[in-house]
Order: C-alpha cells, then structure tokens, then sequence
C-alpha cells in the first residue's frame, strides 16, 4: 500500500473549519484514501473514504486533487469533540487488503 | 456503522499467566478480523489477519505462539496473550470486515501485566 504524509499536529479554534492535509504521491490508481480518527483511548472511528471523486457526508468533506497525489480532509465547523488523531490511509479493495497507520496527526480543537 | 464489540474493555493479570480477549461482530458477518496493538503515545500496529475458519496470518516480528488468534465464526475472534510478561502491555484493539466492505473497530483493550 502507498505510504502517507501528515503533519503530526494542527491546532483549529471551536466552530472553525479544521483543514487536514495528507499527502500519498505513490498512490496507485486503485487504491482509495481512508481517513479514520482516534480520540483518546478508543477504537479508531471511520470517517469518510474516496477514490478520486470528492466526497462528503454527516462527518466531514474529503478533497482529493485531480492528481490524487493529495487529499485534505475537512472538518466544518470543529467543536472540542473533534480532538482526536486523524489518520488518512491508503488502501486498495480486492483481496485480503488491510488498514496499515501512519503517524496521524494530532487535532486539538481549542475554545 | 456496524458494530464491533470487544471484552473485557480492561484487564489486569499476573506475570506468566494467560488473557483471551473476544472480538465480536454484532450486526454483519466478519469474514476478516484483524488484531492491533498500541503502545503510549504510538500508531496503531498490525498484529495479524484471520479469515473466518483459516489460521491467522501474523505481521512480521510477531510471534504466533505467543499470540494466539481464534476465528472460528463469522462473528467472533479471540486473541489470547501466553505467559504474559509486562512488556505485554498495552491497547489491543480488534476490527472486522465483511467481505471487501469497510473495515470497523472495536473500543479497545487495555492490558496490564503486573
């Protein structure tokens, strides 16, 4: 699977959009981007996956550039829940295909 | 989402004893579990991949003996530590798919090895 970048921490204001880069140049073209996120002492959550389409749902909005060598997950409007570890995978669909973690990044949502 | 349950949520045992950890499916047919662990501070790792009914296919570095996986169901997989020591300590946090569907997490494990 295609390996991810992130920055390892970000810091957004309460009701603020909260911007996520990740960036996976090596991508191949069937491989679709995950993000998961992780907040203190749980499982990780899904949030949202594409393959080059952007997506949205109830969660959050996914943006992929037409290279696909990049994505941003965003956030609307952020609140204090949203402080987690935001990990963006890449990973294809057929066969056994497993979810492999990177860093993440580090959201704190201040007040 | 689906759901993914784990028990005990946590649990503290003696040095050299042995700890099974269950992983259940409660609303889909887990054809593949995976196992996790996750140390302070660090990124979820891959332990090993078990379909329903095969032997368990381990990540690199981790030693099957030691880490004993059942899936003997579509809903239900077992982790179990042997001889646990202290460095055994840790988050153990199972997931599950359905066929080639999304894959969802339990709430984790914590595991303390006095």
């Amino acid at each position: 699977d295609a390996k991810t970048t992130q920055p390892p921490s970000m810091d957004c204001a309460e009701g603020r959009a909260a911007n996520l880069p990740c960036n996976h140049s090596t991508i191949s073209g069937n491989e679709y981007v995950y993000w998961y996120r992780q907040i203190h002492s749980q499982g990780p959550q899904y949030i949202i996956h594409g393959l080059k389409n952007n997506e949205t749902n109830e969660m959050a909005s996914l943006i992929i550039t037409e290279d696909r060598k990049s994505s941003t997950l965003i956030l609307p409007h952020a609140t204090l829940r949203d402080t987690a570890v935001y990990y963006c995978i890449v990973r294809g669909i057929q066969g056994a295909q497993k979810l492999v973690f990177g860093q993440g990044t580090r959201l704190t949502i201040n007040p | 989402g689906a759901v993914v349950s784990q028990h005990p949520s946590w649990v503290i045992c003696k040095s050299g004893t042995s700890v099974k950890i269950e992983c259940r499916s409660l609303d889909f047919q887990a054809t593949t579990m995976f196992w996790y662990r996750q140390f302070p501070k660090q990124s979820l790792m891959l332990m090993a991949t078990s379909n329903e009914g095969s032997k368990a296919t381990y990540e690199q570095g981790v030693e099957k003996d030691k880490f004993l996986i059942n899936h003997a169901s579509l809903t239900l997989s077992t982790l179990t530590v042997t001889s646990a020591h202290p460095e055994d300590s840790s988050f153990y946090i199972c997931s599950a798919r359905e066929g080639a569907g999304e894959q969802y997490f339990g709430p984790g494990t914590r595991l303390t090895v006095t």
